[in-house]
């Protein structure tokens, strides 16, 4: 079946410090790629997403590009901040047939000023 | 606000007991979905309902249900509850399956069993 597989956590970085959280997958057909943020009591957020090879998603600083030759979508973020705190998700779909969101376990960030 | 609202925030029961969780999609979504976060399980999917039918199932005990009305809210039953239903239950809706957008989730419903 449908996998996704992160880094296990916590990651604990200094504030402005370089950041890759590592997603790889394993999917039957061909997806799309997700990241979730969850802050604390929170629900979950999308943060950003890739639906093809190649595609970089992108926003408030974070990047992460579908990489299908290493089947991976790593996060990376290139300063931190002490509200960048949270779990974070990575998640695939596919792209055709039917299929619904599969999560990878979640990485913790802890950034400290 | 993410458009997709859920209550009760927090739910405090005792084991035996049954309660029902209530979610509203954003408007313009046709499809629910029920997910459960524990610390040792992660997030599992529970059930899907597209425009009031079922769609999909996941690792959902055959003590809890679901439904989705014709105004398209969907409730979450869970029965003869145990300890172990102690979670995070979340619900989300996409436009469609959710390949090009994924989903939008609730803040969630905080179930405690004592």
């Amino acid at each position: 079946g449908d996998s996704v597989t992160q880094m296990e956590g916590p990651v604990t970085l200094s504030e402005e410090a370089f950041l890759t959280i590592n997603c790889t997958y394993t999917a039957t057909g061909y997806p799309s790629l997700f990241w979730y943020v969850q802050y604390p009591g929170e629900g979950l957020q999308l943060l950003l997403k890739a639906t093809k090879a190649d595609d970089k998603g992108s926003n408030k600083g974070f990047e992460a590009t579908y990489r299908k030759e290493t089947t991976s979508f790593h996060l990376e973020k290139g300063s931190v901040q002490v509200s960048d705190s949270a779990v974070y998700f990575c998640a695939l779909i596919l792209s055709s047939g039917y299929s619904t969101l599969t999560f990878g376990k979640g990485t913790m960030l802890l950034v400290s000023p | 606000d993410s458009g997709v609202t859920q209550t009760p925030k927090h739910l405090i029961t005792a084991t035996g007991q049954r309660v029902t969780l209530r979610c509203s999609p954003r408007s313009g979504d046709l499809s629910v979905y029920w997910y459960q976060q524990s610390l040792d399980q992660g997030l599992q999917f529970l059930i899907q309902y597209y425009n009031g039918e079922e769609r999909a199932k996941g690792n959902i005990l055959e003590r809890f249900s679901a439904q989705q009305f014709p105004d398209l809210h969907s409730e979450l039953n869970l029965s003869s509850l145990e300890l172990g239903d102690s979670a995070l239950y979340f619900c989300a809706s996409s436009v469609g399956q959710g390949a090009n957008y994924g989903y939008t989730f609730g803040s969630g419903t905080r179930l405690t069993v004592v």
